[in-house]
């Protein structure tokens, strides 16, 4: 099946580390995006990209990069992690040529823990 | 501003009983609306979707949502919950910039 992944699942770091969440597709989308969940909050947007070359910041951009590897590969880095970081990270993914979609797809979330 | 909002943050209903999760959107025009799933330690999953049309829509596992647009509303019902329906449910819309907004959850558990 048309999957998205995510490695690691799980992670527990340090304050100050350098922290990459990896996100991979096999649906052929050509739109893929970055969310962080805290409890009471929803998901909110971090970074989204259109394709390889389009790399957008969302509504909580500060403390985090990305980088779009490939057409199936997005991954958000934290460059020095610290607490208020802690939260379950979900990648999506959606299908620009299918006009009336507007659907994402999304991963099975990476729960990161910085202390 | 763009918004969606869930009002109750958690319910609790018994098992066989009826449900109605509340959702009102704040946007200026009509959204292409979704309600998403999320199982404890999974991912988030489609029940349904709303772009046009008939303003009844049905979605998996027995639920449906009807589209109100005088009250800017997309409630969420099912007519009979099962234990397996315990999750957090979101309200979301499709608002422009291929971004979708999400409401901050409702956390269903289910009286046995």
């Amino acid at each position: 099946d048309a999957d998205v992944t995510q490695t690691p699942r799980n992670r527990i770091t340090k304050t100050g580390k350098r922290i990459m969440l990896e996100c991979s597709q096999t649906k052929g989308h050509d739109r893929m995006y970055w969310y962080r969940q805290d409890p009471g909050l929803g998901l909110r947007l971090i970074y989204y990209s259109f394709d390889v070359k389009d790399i957008n910041k969302g509504e909580i951009s500060d403390g985090y990069s990305v980088s779009r590897q490939a057409q199936a590969k997005f991954s958000l880095s934290l460059e020095s992690a610290i607490p208020n970081q802690t939260a379950l990270y979900f990648c999506a993914t959606s299908d620009s040529s299918k006009t009336r979609a507007r659907e994402q797809f999304f991963g099975p979330g990476t729960r990161l823990t910085v202390l | 501003a763009q918004s969606v909002t869930q009002p109750d943050i958690h319910i609790t209903v018994s098992e066989g009983a009826s449900l109605e999760l509340r959702c009102n959107y704040s946007y200026g025009a009509t959204p292409y609306l979704f309600w998403y799933v999320q199982s404890p330690g999974q991912g988030l999953q489609l029940l349904l979707k709303y772009f046009s049309g008939d303003t009844l829509v049905q979605g998996i596992k027995g639920f449906e949502a009807e589209f109100k647009r005088s009250q800017s509303s997309f409630n969420l019902r099912k007519p009979s919950v099962h234990w397996s329906d315990a999750a957090e449910y979101f309200c979301a819309f499709y608002s422009s910039a291929s971004k979708i907004i999400f409401g901050s959850g409702t956390r269903l558990s289910i009286r046995p």
